[in-house]
């Protein structure tokens, strides 16, 4: 089965810093991936979603990239700001049939943006 | 539009007890999804309703669990008889579509403490 692969060590950068998440993933490649915040107490939103055939997606600060070679998505936050601070989380579906409406998530990676 | 709402927020409760958690998805909404978070496995899909059918319930731990989707703006998930490893944060999600063409919509989850 699919198994979603994140950094369980917290990171912690400084303000005006870039912030980049990794989420790896074995076995097959999902044909999206998508990215979500998590802040405590609360249920994660929706950031980004990002399909096979696109190799980078923007939004205002946030950037994420998809290597489908080497199973693995990035997810920056440029200029990071304390409100940054949160849980991200990144979520796949379970096989490789994408019409499931199933979706897999990572365990999350807290980012930590220091003033 | 209020969003994913979810009832109770906290419910703490005694091994043997019944627990039923309800949720309201977001109106005209056809998917919805019931998910559990817990510092060990992280966020689970437990069941998932499309126009108020269960599609894929491959994730519910065990007989003790019953989900249902009488009408579309209403969900129950049912705990009996509840135990202390069921003690955890179940989230209830709902999305326009299926999630590789859309985001999904948490609810800010009830924390469940089974004693």
């Amino acid at each position: 089965s699919q198994k979603i692969e994140q950094n369980s060590e917290a990171l912690n950068i400084q303000e005006g810093k870039t912030a980049t998440l990794t989420c790896n993933y074995t076995n097959y490649s999902p044909a999206y991936l998508q990215w979500y915040r998590q802040d405590p107490g609360r249920g994660p939103v929706f950031l980004l979603l990002i399909r096979e055939n696109e190799k980078e997606k923007r939004k205002e600060r946030l950037k994420v990239t998809f290597d489908t070679t080497l199973k693995q998505s990035l997810f920056h936050i440029t200029a990071s700001q304390p409100a940054d601070s949160a849980t991200y989380l990144c979520a796949l579906p379970p096989s490789s049939s994408s019409n499931t409406g199933k979706l897999i998530f990572g365990q999350g990676t807290t980012l930590q943006v220091k003033p | 539009d209020a969003g994913v709402i979810q009832s109770p927020r906290h419910e703490v409760t005694e091994m043997g007890q019944e627990v039923t958690l309800r949720c309201k998805p977001i109106s005209g909404h056809d998917y919805l999804f019931w998910y559990r978070q817990t510092m060990m496995r992280g966020l689970e899909l437990l069941i998932y309703f499309n126009n108020n059918v269960p599609i894929d319930d491959s994730g519910m731990p065990e007989d003790r669990f019953s989900a249902k989707m009488p009408n579309a703006s209403f969900s129950t998930l049912k705990i009996q008889p509840s135990e202390p490893r069921d003690s955890a944060v179940y989230f209830c999600a709902s999305s326009l579509t299926e999630a590789y063409t859309g985001e999904l919509f948490f609810g800010e989850g009830s924390r469940l403490t089974v004693l």
